[in-house]
């Protein structure tokens, strides 16, 4: 199993350009999860996704944007760049709830910087 | 916004020492109390989770107390080593249906030899 996979591992941006971040999880799991690592600050969540078809805003949504078509992947898309998105981000997974009780699988992260 | 608060934000402990890692939540309603261990480069992963039913629980090494009364808990690392040298991350759940996890603002541990 290769788990929760993020791709690209680091990414340089200009201001104003756009990327999506890739992940993608093989464990059939339910419940995915974005969050941003920002030093000091811990994991503040983007998105979620407690299924295919079904997105919500986390705490820190401005900027972003995310689709679950599949069970398995879970892109974050990052329309006009800005310095604040500089930043550490995780994607996670979850089987449901019920199960593992919060015990996420996370990515293993991308490195963002935006210039 | 519901917080969970931690501290320190750093710690220095010598070979052999004890690490303390507090934390305090909230909100009452939620029923599991996870901490994870995140090494430079990596992902964060679970390491040890409680639930407030229980005043504390062990996993080697590993010991988290929790006082529902005062809504904190503590992560006790004993024996502390080199190799648990990382930064960790408290965290309560946000509601009880979607599994969105509120995060503590992150320790860093370093342990000397």
């Amino acid at each position: 199993n290769a788990g929760v996979t993020q791709t690209p591992k680091f990414r340089i941006l200009k201001i104003g350009q756009s990327m999506t971040l890739q992940c993608t999880q093989d464990m059939n799991h339910n419940y995915m999860y974005w969050y941003r690592q920002d030093p000091g600050m811990g994991l503040k969540l983007i998105y979620y996704s407690v299924g295919a078809g079904i997105t919500d805003k986390g705490e820190v949504p401005n900027g972003y944007n995310v689709s679950r078509s599949t069970t398995e992947d879970f892109p974050l898309r990052l329309e006009l760049a800005a310095p604040s998105q500089t930043s550490v981000y995780f994607c996670a997974s979850l089987p449901s709830m019920g199960e593992a009780n919060y015990g996420y699988t996370f990515g293993s992260g991308t490195r963002l910087t935006v210039v | 916004q519901q917080q969970v608060k931690q501290s320190p934000q750093s710690l220095i402990v010598q070979k052999g020492g004890i690490s303390i890692i507090n934390c305090a939540y909230e909100n009452t309603a939620f029923d599991y109390f996870p901490w994870y261990q995140q090494f430079p480069g990596k992902g964060p992963a679970l390491l040890i989770a409680i639930r407030p039913d229980v005043s504390e629980k062990k996993e080697g090494r590993f010991t988290i107390s929790f006082n529902k009364s005062a809504k904190q808990f503590s992560l006790h690392i004993m024996d502390s080593q080199p190799g648990d040298s990382a930064t960790y991350f408290c965290a309560a759940p946000s509601d009880s249906n979607t599994g969105k996890l509120i995060f503590g603002q992150g320790t860093t541990l370093q342990v000397k030899p």
